[in-house]
């Protein structure tokens, strides 16, 4: 079974300060691993993902996303905060060996707020 | 190009009531996929559909049924309501070829059960 871990239920920091989001998850086989964002009243929005390649991936919004295998994790990262990224963000994982299934696992969700 | 719809947005309901919610996909995007989110139990698959059938199911009671048309548009069902029920329900499409990994979602349908 899959499973992601959003250890921080609430990221604080400063507006121009760099901010993480951090994320594991655990397959059976190798991860397809997604960021989603959601504002208040509002669907998920997708910022980045990783499929296979550069262990770096960059995304929507200044947002990138390190993929770390032998760490299993997935962290979010921006060099410089801004109020607005002040949301709720989604780690998601899907197993690329279960091509029968592709629900989404989703992490609990982390609050980041960014204060001015 | 216009992003996932669904309707209603909000929608209040009575216990043992039943509820259909609606969910337009991207144009060209052939597979939806509904998933529930509430504050204890986060975000949780229901289903996805594509070519009209239903290719994946999680783990809910047979209460919560769906549906896709022949224009990829999806409907979900619940019946029975259950004060449990309450909840944001949210459609994701996503193409069967080329970027198919990516799910886009919708702004959502918030469910009020009373």
């Amino acid at each position: 079974a899959q499973s992601v871990a959003q250890p921080e239920d609430q990221v604080n920091v400063a507006e121009g300060n760099p901010l993480t989001v951090k994320c594991t998850y655990s397959v059976s086989g190798n991860p397809y691993l997604f960021w989603y964002v959601q504002y208040p009243n509002r669907g998920l929005q997708f910022l980045l993902k990783y499929i296979t390649g550069d262990n770096l991936v960059k995304g929507s919004y200044g947002f990138e996303a390190e993929f770390n295998k032998s760490q299993t994790s997935f962290h979010l990262k921006k060099p410089s905060a801004l109020v607005s990224d002040s949301a709720l963000y989604f780690c998601a994982v899907r197993d690329y060996m279960d091509m029968g299934r592709r629900a989404l696992t989703f992490g609990s969700g982390t609050r980041l707020q960014v204060q001015p | 190009k216009a992003g996932v719809t669904q309707t209603p947005r909000y929608l209040i309901k009575t216990r043992g009531q039943q509820v259909t919610l609606s969910c337009s996909p991207i144009s060209g995007h052939r597979s939806v996929s509904w998933y529930q989110q509430t504050p204890g139990q986060g975000l949780q698959f229901l289903f996805e559909y594509f070519s009209e059938t239903q290719r994946n199911k999680g783990n809910f009671p047979g209460r919560f049924s769906g549906r896709q048309f022949s224009n990829s548009r999806s409907e979900m069902n619940v019946s029975t309501l259950e004060l449990g029920d309450s909840a944001l329900y949210l459609c994701a499409s996503r193409p069967i070829q080329g970027e198919q990994e990516t799910q886009y979602f919708g702004p959502g349908t918030r469910l009020l059960v009373l």
